[in-house]
């Protein structure tokens, strides 16, 4: 069974850094293009960063160009997302997701992990 | 950068019904349009990719279609599990990224 799980969510503080790791099982990660997208309290999907399946391709979204860093371990099944200097409205639940093989579509999401910016 | 308009808002519909959704993108796109559906308290699932082809485990009722600009996903005669908020999704070249939709919101009548 594919499966993504996502931790390291929490509480920080305006101006903080928090990592975020997905956890990837049942196929093979190492061939797959992965993204973070978010999600605000009560509000729709954004995305956020994406590592192709060798971390030569990188792309952010504007509004964290700068703050967030994304990267993979191919030999440990898992993606991350290094955020630093975080800012209110970066409170959201944060989704790893997998690009399908078209290369336009995410056909597998993790649950998700909040993360909450609050002084 | 391109955006992608959904409507409308909110669909408020009975069980049976045919629902259509809109998304209508800012300028010509290709066909590589995702739709997904999300229920409360849980992930998206992928619904269509490539505008008009079923994911996996995706029932017959789910139909999408469109170039273009414009894009309709079709829900053929709605059961109760189908009221959820539905989001369309392209990537895009320049800036590379993805861009979705800002949601439709699909309530039981």
């Amino acid at each position: 069974e594919v499966q993504l799980v996502e931790s390291g969510g929490g509480l920080v503080k305006p101006g903080g850094s928090l990592r975020l790791s997905c956890a990837a099982s049942g196929f093979t990660f190492s061939s797959y293009t992965m993204n973070w997208v978010r999600q605000a309290p009560g509000k729709g999907l954004e995305w956020v960063s994406s590592i192709s399946s060798s971390s030569s391709n990188i792309y952010y979204a504007d509004s964290v160009k700068g703050r967030f860093t994304i990267s993979r371990d191919n030999a440990k099944n898992s993606l991350y997302l290094q955020m630093n200097n975080l800012r209110g409205e970066d409170t959201a639940v944060y989704y790893c997701t997998r690009v399908d093989e078209t290369g336009y579509s995410f056909d597998c999401w993790g649950q998700g992990t909040l993360v909450k910016v609050s002084s | 950068e391109i955006l992608l308009t959904q409507s409308p808002a909110t669909l408020s519909l009975s069980p049976g019904e045919r629902a259509t959704l809109s998304c209508r993108a800012s300028q010509r796109v290709s066909s590589y349009l995702a739709w997904y559906q999300q229920k409360p308290g849980q992930a998206p699932r992928l619904l269509i990719y490539d505008a008009s082809n079923r994911a996996a485990g995706i029932p017959a009722r789910f139909s999408g279609s469109g170039s273009g600009t414009d894009f309709t996903l079709t829900i053929s005669s709605l059961e109760p599990e189908d009221f959820a908020v539905y989001y369309c999704q392209l990537r895009h070249n320049w800036p590379p990224g993805y861009t979705f939709g800002q949601g439709t919101k699909l309530l039981i009548k």
